[in-house]
């Protein structure tokens, strides 16, 4: 039957402080790595990418962070605010001419006033 | 921008009833998928659509899900008949070109089968 209860994992940061979401990844294959931020009730929205060939990339207070060694991929967040509280994914895309998003489990971020 | 356009938004039916779920995708996107968001997990693509062809439909279960995009625009995800694992969320995106990876998302309809 179904679980009862959700195990999300959650990351509680204090307004104002940066936040680090991490996310492991399977397929050493894919060739670019995604983040969603989904807040309750709406569809997952696009964060910021990277393709497989970088190791970090910047956007407007986030940063991607991309270890290919230990397939691993972490979305930093700087002077996190109450709006970017919402689940985060991250997403990895198969390589080749398909467009197959992986996704992988989320992360809760509860940013406290 | 209007973004991905789904409707309904809820849908609560009884078991072995059918569904239907409906997307229009953003204007001039010719890719559109369709996910299936279980609580607290990730979207599972169910089906992929270049224009009016079905390119990936391998997750879909095909018994009882069906799918159509006519017109290479708006599409509908039915489920008939619905059974008590169908509850979830069912999403809707779009991208422009079959390689982008930028995926926009509709707001998903979320279906409970009692």
């Amino acid at each position: 039957g179904e679980s009862v209860g959700l195990h999300l994992p959650t990351l509680s940061v204090q307004e104002g402080d940066n936040s680090i979401i991490n996310c492991a990844y399977s397929n050493s294959a894919s060739d670019y790595f995604i983040w969603y931020k989904q807040e309750s009730g709406k569809g997952p929205q696009f964060i910021i990418d990277i393709r497989s060939n970088m190791d970090k990339r910047q956007g407007q207070r986030v940063t991607v962070l991309l270890n290919k060694t230990v397939k691993h991929l972490s979305l930093q967040i700087a002077a996190t605010q109450p709006g970017d509280s919402a689940v985060y994914f991250c997403a990895e895309r198969k390589g080749g001419a398909t467009n197959k998003l992986i996704f992988g489990t989320g992360t809760l971020l509860a940013v406290q006033p | 921008e209007a973004g991905v356009v789904q409707s309904p938004r809820y849908k609560i039916i009884e078991k072995k009833q059918p569904v239907a779920f409906w997307c229009n995708p953003i204007s001039g996107h010719n890719t559109l998928y369709w996910y299936r968001q279980n609580l607290g997990q990730g979207p599972e693509l169910l089906i992929r659509y270049e224009n009016e062809e079905a390119v990936d439909d391998s997750q879909l279960p095909k018994d009882r899900f069906s799918a159509e995009r006519l017109k290479g625009v708006d599409s509908t995800l039915k489920i008939q008949p619905a059974e008590l694992g169908d509850s979830a969320v069912y999403l809707c995106a779009s991208s422009w070109g079959q390689t982008s990876y930028e995926q926009y998302f509709g707001p998903g309809t979320r279906l409970t089968v009692t």
